[in-house]
This record gives structure tokens, C-alpha cells and sequence, in this order.
């Protein structure tokens, strides 16, 4: 069975251009949920859906970031303009329900020269 | 004051060994509670979920103690393929939300 897939696995990219990450999650799973992590920080939830619609967006950092389910398997997140302080790996990971395991993609490492 | 804490350790014990380590939380709310293993540039993985009255899974040992708001996980035996993050989370059913601590970093040594 396919898990949760992200592209670009990698990217590289200059201060101020635009980043879109993608995810699909597995097929079934009503919850989404992005998360950023950095060595300093660690994990930090940036938002999550449940059936398709943004629940909590408080982890967001700012503006500049901002995401979307525009159905069941399918999710972006886009930061314009993006900042060095923005280099991460972000993950994606859905979930069949509340308080149940997250299944993670493999990751969007990103760079911001 | 973090939601979820855990020593980052690293910890450093050589193979074979016994190795324990605790995690945290300030919500005397959190319903359900789970390890994660993470290994080096790769996604977090469920190690186990973390049941009231303790739980098992072969060398793995996972405890919550609701009164003073901990939980630990213990590794007998410690093999090689151990060595990884090991991510302490916490979930809060009012507000469904997810937590992930920090870390522990468990290093093995032949």
C-alpha cells in the first residue's frame, strides 16, 4: 500500500521566490497535518485538517505561509516569499481518526539560499 | 515551559544494556500518549502506544504515570539498530492536536 507521498523530496531555492509543497495522503484518512522540523526547534505542528478543512492553524509562523486541502488526497503548503529561516524538512503525516497513529511521508527538505 | 519535554539527551550505553528514558507534559488533559522512533533524515515511525496500565512489546517497555504526568519508555537488551530519536507524544482529544517532544538521542555501542 502506498503511504503518505510529498514532492519535492529536495529543493533548493533563493530568498523571496515562491515554494509550494505537495502531499497526498493514504487513501482513508481523514486527518492531515503538516509539520516543520529544524534541529533547534524540532517538530512543530503547522497545521492540521480534519476532513478536508483546517482545524488549527496556529502553528503557522506567519503570512507568508499558508495551506490547502482542496480534497481528500491531495494538500499544499506554499510559502511566498519564502526566507533562509524557513529551511526545514517539512513533513506531512495523516491519520485514520483522533488520538490514532500518524503515518509520515518521507519529507520536503528545504533550502533557502 | 514546553507542552512536552524529553532530556535530548545523547545517551551512550554499549550493547546489551538496559536504558530508560522519561518524558514529560503539562497538561493534565492529554489523553492519549505514544513513542516515536525517528532514524537519522528519515520520518518519525510509531515504536508504541503508551497504555494506562503500562504496556509491553518484546524488549520494549512503555509506563504512563497520570498523577505526575510522565511517561517512559525502557529498552532491554539494546541492540545496534536501536540507536535512533526516540519523539514522546502526547494528543489532547478537546482540541485534537498532537505534540511531539523534542527527543531523546539513544546511541548503541558495539
Amino acid at each position: 500500500d502506498a503511504g503518505v507521498i510529498q514532492s519535492p523530496r529536495h529543493e533548493v531555492t533563493e530568498m523571496g521566490q515562491e515554494v509550494t509543497l505537495r502531499c497526498k495522503p493514504i487513501s482513508g484518512h481523514n486527518s492531515l497535518f503538516w509539520y516543520r522540523q529544524t534541529m533547534m526547534r524540532g517538530l512543530e505542528l503547522l497545521i492540521y485538517f480534519n476532513n478536508n478543512v483546517p482545524i488549527d492553524d496556529s502553528g503557522m509562523p506567519e503570512d507568508r505561509f499558508s495551506a490547502k486541502m482542496p480534497n481528500a488526497s491531495f494538500s499544499t503548503l506554499k510559502i511566498q516569499p519564502s526566507e533562509p529561516r524557513d529551511s526545514a524538512v517539512y513533513f506531512c503525516a495523516s491519520s485514520p481518526g483522533t488520538n490514532r497513529e500518524l503515518f509520515f511521508g518521507e519529507g520536503s527538505r528545504l533550502t533557502v539560499l | 515551559r514546553k507542552e512536552v519535554e524529553q532530556d535530548p539527551g545523547p545517551f551512550n550505553v554499549p550493547e546489551g544494556a538496559t536504558v530508560a528514558f522519561n518524558c514529560t507534559y503539562s497538561n493534565s488533559a492529554s489523553q492519549s500518549f505514544f513513542w516515536y522512533r525517528q532514524d537519522c533524515r528519515k520520518e518519525p515511525k510509531l515504536l508504541m502506544s503508551v497504555y494506562s496500565s503500562g504496556n509491553e512489546d518484546g524488549r520494549f517497555t512503555a509506563q504512563l504515570n497520570r498523577a505526575s504526568q510522565y511517561i517512559s519508555l525502557l529498552i532491554r537488551d539494546s541492540k545496534l539498530s536501536d540507536s535512533a530519536t526516540y519523539l514522546c507524544v502526547v494528543t489532547h482529544s478537546s482540541a485534537s492536536k498532537i505534540i511531539f517532544g523534542s527527543g531523546t538521542r539513544l546511541s548503541i555501542r558495539p
